[in-house]
């Protein structure tokens, strides 16, 4: 089944211990984006990545890292949380990175992330 | 820059009537256009886009949407709610143009069918 699997789905931690979610597609996509998720504010973009070893920043990229040092796999990590970063975050992947590329973005099941 | 506005956090129908969700948005060019939905602690799932061509587009689940360029905007619509459509529902647009896909979404809007 084609699919974006994020872990963990729930995560509680304290500020500043560092973690990592994990989000992995097997659908062979190029492209792969983190978002998250907050009321009334919608999704906003974290980081993007068009392809293996290609990463750049989205709209709200601030306390957060990524790589993809494999195409099926692009992790986030937030290296000194904050309360801030508390959140629904979404990992997303489609076929291409191209702005001409309309194919549908897949959505991983999400992580909910509480930081105190 | 582009944006997509949601101008409704709430949208409440009962079952059978039509439904309309609104989206307006703003962006260089020519639009691409999307409408995904969002179950309870799920993941995004797509509905349907507009690329080019008829206005109407249709999409899954009886969800159709409309394209109005004088207007700017990207009204879903569906023309007999159920119970089950309770969800909510984000609007997103992007452009062809630029050196990376940027998918811009609206704040969402809950939609909520009653029985």
């Amino acid at each position: 089944e084609a699919q974006v699997t994020q872990n963990p789905r729930y995560l509680i931690t304290v500020t500043g211990k560092k973690l990592t979610v994990t989000c992995s597609q097997n659908m062979n996509h190029e492209y792969m984006s983190w978002y998250r998720q907050d009321p009334g504010l919608g999704l906003r973009q974290i980081y993007y990545s068009m392809n293996v070893e290609v990463t750049d920043k989205g709209d709200v990229p601030e306390g957060y890292k990524v790589s993809r040092k494999e195409k099926r796999n692009f992790p986030l990590i937030l290296e000194s949380p904050s309360p801030n970063q508390t959140s629904l975050y979404f990992c997303a992947s489609s076929f291409s990175g191209q702005p001409i590329n309309n194919s549908p973005l897949h959505f991983g099941n999400g992580t909910r992330l509480t930081v105190t | 820059a582009q944006s997509v506005a949601q101008p409704e956090d709430q949208v409440n129908v009962a079952e059978g009537n039509p439904l309309t969700v609104k989206c307006t948005y703003s962006v260089s060019g020519n639009p691409y256009l999307f409408w995904y939905v969002q179950y309870p602690n799920r993941g995004l799932q797509f509905l349907l886009k507009y690329i080019t061509g008829d206005n109407l587009v249709k999409g899954s689940y009886g969800f159709e949407a409309e394209f109005n360029k004088s207007q700017t905007s990207f009204h879903l619509k569906k023309p007999s709610a159920l119970v089950s459509d309770s969800a909510l529902y984000f609007c997103a647009v992007s452009s062809p143009s630029g050196s990376a896909r940027q998918l811009t979404f609206g704040s969402g809007t809950q939609l909520t069918v009653l029985p």
